[in-house]
């Protein structure tokens, strides 16, 4: 099954403790993104990918790190999690990103609480 | 800044009637636009796309571009109770690579 998939789904933890939030996508796509969601304020673009290697930033990168040293792979690493990080996470991907026009396919959320 | 914005409604309809959603984005350098519905606790998911100047229909959905004014609508014809969720407006932004800017949604309520 064709699918988006994010590790852990719920995650409670505390200030300053280092934490990777994985993201994987089995269809091949180029285009990887990252996304925090917050009542009022909708998605935000933290990070994207347009391919292995190719990273830039979002509207939102301020305390997060990415990777993307597979194309199926984009994990998202909070060196020192802050309580303003709390939020909705939703990686996604499509096939290129390079016309602008393509579906980004969305993996389930992971629901991050920092102490 | 690019910015785009939609009114947060919520919007109540009744059940057959037409909802009307509306997104305005801030950048005329906007590559394309996309309608996401998102239901309470899950993912956003594909309505539809448009880059030209226009209309385009899928079923009982119409998107309707103006480029000039930097508006996009969304129309849902025939409104069920299963549309009630949340409609997500988004623009791509070509920026180098590409960017994607999410309105805040509007929560539509189908009334039955």
């Amino acid at each position: 099954e064709a699918q988006v998939t994010q590790n852990p789904r719920y995650l409670i933890t505390v200030t300053g403790k280092k934490l990777t939030v994985t993201c994987s996508q089995n269809m091949n796509h180029e285009y990887m993104s990252w996304y925090r969601q917050d009542p009022g304020l909708g998605l935000r673009q933290i990070y994207y990918s347009m391919n292995v290697e190719v990273t830039d930033k979002g509207d939102v990168p301020e305390g997060y790190k990415v990777s993307r040293k597979e194309k199926r792979n984009f994990p998202l690493i909070l060196e020192s999690p802050s309580p303003n990080q709390t939020s909705l996470y939703f990686c996604a991907s499509s096939p290129t990103g390079a016309l602008g026009t393509d579906t980004q396919y969305f993996g389930p959320g992971t629901r991050l609480t920092v102490l | 800044q690019k910015e785009v914005e939609q009114n947060s409604g919520p919007l109540s309809v009744p059940e057959g009637a037409i909802a009307s959603l509306n997104c305005t984005y801030s950048d005329r350098g906007s590559q394309s636009f996309f309608w996401y519905r998102q239901y309470s606790g899950k993912s956003p998911e594909l309505i539809m796309f448009i880059y030209s100047n226009g209309d385009k229909e899928d079923g009982r959905f119409t998107a309707q571009l103006n480029k000039a004014s930097q508006y996009v609508s969304l129309l849902i014809r025939d409104s069920q109770p299963s549309d009630s969720a949340t409609y997500l407006c988004a623009v791509i932004f070509r920026t180098g690579g590409f960017k994607t800017i999410f309105g805040a949604g509007t929560r539509l309520f189908v009334k039955a």
